[in-house]
């Protein structure tokens, strides 16, 4: 069965380095998502990708998170300086297309800023 | 904007019992819901969804949920648990206004009794 791949799994870091996540959609699905998962909390939308442009971006913090999908396939997410409140569970999403397709959720990447 | 409530943030149910775990929606149009599960370590996966129609939606596992508009709600049952199930639950519907990322709940922590 198709899955939505991430990598790291895991990713230490201290506060003001960069960090990037990666995330590879089920093969063909045009809309892709990331989603920010505080502890107890639920997920919390960050940007959403149709191809390679960007859909919404209205919930991510632009001073610090950048966002792309060059060639509409795999994305790659990055902050840059990563501060305290940025450690989270970060998971992306693919789905077929927009609207009420289901989507598929990776393993995440959980960060942790030091 | 669009909302989600789980009243309850844990659960605990002996093996064997029925389950429900509740969840109310604030949204103006008809909504899109969904029910996703989480275990430790894993990315989320989608249990079942509600668009139109049958207002009681069969998913996998053997869950079920009733949509049922005069009270926004979209409760998730199982009639009888299996340790197996113990995780944690969202609920979810479609952000809208053009975007079709998901807004969760904050989850409900399910607990299994031998």
């Amino acid at each position: 069965e198709a899955e939505v791949a991430q990598s790291p799994r895991y990713k230490i870091t201290e506060k003001s380095q960069a960090v990037a996540f990666w995330c590879d959609p089920i093969s063909g699905h045009a809309t892709l998502y990331w989603y920010r998962q505080i502890l107890g909390q639920g997920p919390e939308l960050l940007v959403q990708f149709q191809d390679e442009s960007v859909v919404d971006d209205s919930q991510l913090p632009k001073d610090r998170f950048s966002a792309e999908r060059l060639k509409g396939v795999d994305s790659t997410l990055k902050i840059q300086p990563a501060e305290l409140g940025d450690s989270a569970m970060y998971l992306c999403a693919s789905s077929a297309d927009r609207g009420t397709d289901t989507q598929y959720f990776g393993p995440g990447t959980r960060l942790t800023v030091l | 904007a669009q909302s989600v409530t789980q009243p309850d943030i844990h659960i605990t149910v002996s093996e064997g019992a029925s389950l429900e775990l509740r969840c109310n929606y604030s949204y103006g149009a008809t909504p899109y819901l969904f029910w996703y599960v989480q275990s430790p370590g894993q990315g989320l996966q989608l249990l079942l969804k509600y668009f139109s129609g049958d207002t009681l939606v069969q998913g996998i596992k053997g869950f079920e949920a009733e949509f049922k508009r005069s009270q926004s709600s979209f409760n998730l049952r199982k009639p009888s648990v299996h340790w197996s199930d113990a995780a944690e639950y969202f609920c979810a519907v479609v952000s809208g206004g053009g975007a079709d990322g998901l807004t969760f709940g904050k989850g409900t922590h399910l607990i299994i009794q031998p």
